[in-house]
């Protein structure tokens, strides 16, 4: 089975803090992604990466960077913790093929509460 | 440009009824759809998915969705539900290119509540 890990489930941070979510995935996958997930608004997508040190926004990605240093591994971090980024982060991975449907496979998920 | 509407972000029925979930698709090609739920405090989970083959597709927990063009649609379907089918469940679509990399776009979500 294809294994995408979330390092924290539950995170409290202070506003102005760095925070750093990390994400790894088991399954040698090309692909992966950060969304963010709200009530009533679904996911959004942040950021993605294709390649290692290849990175490219998604719909939402102002107060946000990332970084992929290896394959396995994709970070996100809040430069500046704010209030308004208290949400559930999820992580996601998937082959990159030409055959690829864009399935996703998902982390459970980081709750983050800024203060 | 792609999109996708769930008709109902709350939808309740009791245990042992149809459950019927919508999704309107909108996609400038030829789409693959997804549906996922999502457990309580946990990921979202792959339910079943339409990649241009058969158009009633069949997934896990005796859901099944089916294709519709003309309509745009891909509502999602259980002929009985149970308790512990009381979740989240998102929509999803993204085009069917081929070369990898793709993305896909999700609903707003519908929750799916089961009462006795």
């Amino acid at each position: 089975d294809v294994k995408v890990t979330q390092s924290s489930r539950y995170l409290v941070k202070r506003t102005g803090e760095k925070v750093f979510l990390e994400c790894v995935q088991d399954m040698d996958h090309e692909n992966m992604f950060w969304y963010r997930q709200d009530p009533g608004l679904g996911l959004r997508l942040i950021y993605f990466s294709y390649d290692v040190k290849m990175k490219e926004k998604g719909d939402i990605p102002e107060g946000y960077s990332v970084s992929r240093e290896k394959k396995e591994r994709f970070s996100l971090i809040l430069e500046s913790a704010s209030t308004n980024q208290t949400s559930m982060y999820l992580c996601a991975s998937s082959f990159s093929t030409t055959s690829n449907t864009g399935e996703l496979f998902f982390g459970e998920g980081s709750r983050l509460t800024v203060l | 440009a792609q999109s996708v509407t769930q008709l109902g972000s709350h939808v309740s029925v009791s245990e042992g009824a149809l459950v019927l979930l919508r999704c309107n698709y909108s996609s400038s090609v030829p789409p693959y759809l997804f549906w996922y739920v999502q457990y309580p405090n946990q990921g979202l989970q792959l339910l079943l998915k339409y990649t241009s083959a058969a158009t009633l597709v069949k997934g896990i927990n005796g859901f099944e969705a089916e294709f519709k063009k003309s309509e745009t649609s891909f509502h999602l379907t259980k002929p009985s539900a149970h308790m512990s089918d009381a979740a989240e469940y998102f929509c999803a679509v993204s085009p069917s290119f081929t070369g990898g990399g793709n993305k896909l776009t999700f609903g707003t979500g519908t929750q799916l509540k089961v009462e006795l």
